[in-house]
């Protein structure tokens, strides 16, 4: 059965820490992976991912996947108030042809305190 | 752009009771999903859309549950009879059909069935 898991569940760190979020995966036809920023409401898109090795960067947030080792990191530098939410990663898959299903980690409930 | 519209933003039911949901995705993202995530729990795939073809409804659960998107656009998904367990947020995602779209999701409808 696909699967994906995220560690830490949680995780409380303060301002200007530096976190690590990981997610390692056991896909059949693996086709990318995927991080999403989930608050309140919907999830919110961050990083897809479909190549080892190559880091992709947005701000303070770094990620990179390791297809040889099943596995992705989400890096936040210097974390901020605004950046507690929950880290949620998936993988896709290819399926039918299509763009295929994303197949969830339960998340990382990421806490920073002031 | 206008991203994906979901209705209503919160329903509280009876056991037993029938309950619609209704998802407006990105204009000319031709794939719908259907999630459902329980507290606690990663989303999971419920259903999947190719403009108003079905592409993966293995997760459905089709004695209670039933989806359409009869014109390729808007979608419903229906439950009839809840129950207890049927308790989660409906999260409605759009994408593209080209390879490797990202996902993007609507805020979802948060349904607690007593």
């Amino acid at each position: 059965e696909d699967k994906v898991v995220q560690s830490p569940l949680s995780l409380v760190v303060h301002e200007g820490d530096t976190v690590t979020l990981n997610c390692s995966y056991e896909v059949t036809n693996f086709r990318s992976l995927l991080w999403y920023k989930q608050e309140k409401k919907a999830p919110t898109f961050l990083f897809m991912l479909t190549s080892s090795g190559i880091e992709k960067k947005s701000g303070r947030l770094s990620s990179i996947l390791d297809k040889k080792e099943l596995f992705s990191i989400l890096n936040i530098t210097a974390t901020q108030t605004g950046d507690s939410a929950i880290y949620l990663c998936a993988a896709t898959t290819n399926y039918g042809g299509s763009q295929g299903n994303l197949i969830f980690g339960k998340g990382t409930k990421l806490s920073v305190k002031p | 752009e206008a991203g994906v519209a979901q209705s209503p933003r919160y329903k509280i039911i009876e056991k037993r009771q029938s309950v619609a949901f209704w998802c407006n995705p990105i204009s000319g993202h031709a794939t719908l999903y259907w999630y459902q995530q329980i507290l606690g729990q990663g989303p999971k795939l419920l259903i999947q859309f190719q403009n108003n073809g079905v592409v993966d409804d293995s997760q459905l659960p089709k004695d209670r549950f039933s989806a359409e998107r009869l014109k390729g656009v808007d979608s419903t998904l229906k439950i009839q009879p809840a129950k207890l367990e049927d308790s989660a947020v409906y999260l409605c995602a759009s994408s593209l059909a080209t390879y490797n779209s990202p996902l993007h999701f609507g805020n979802g409808t948060r349904l607690t069935v007593t």
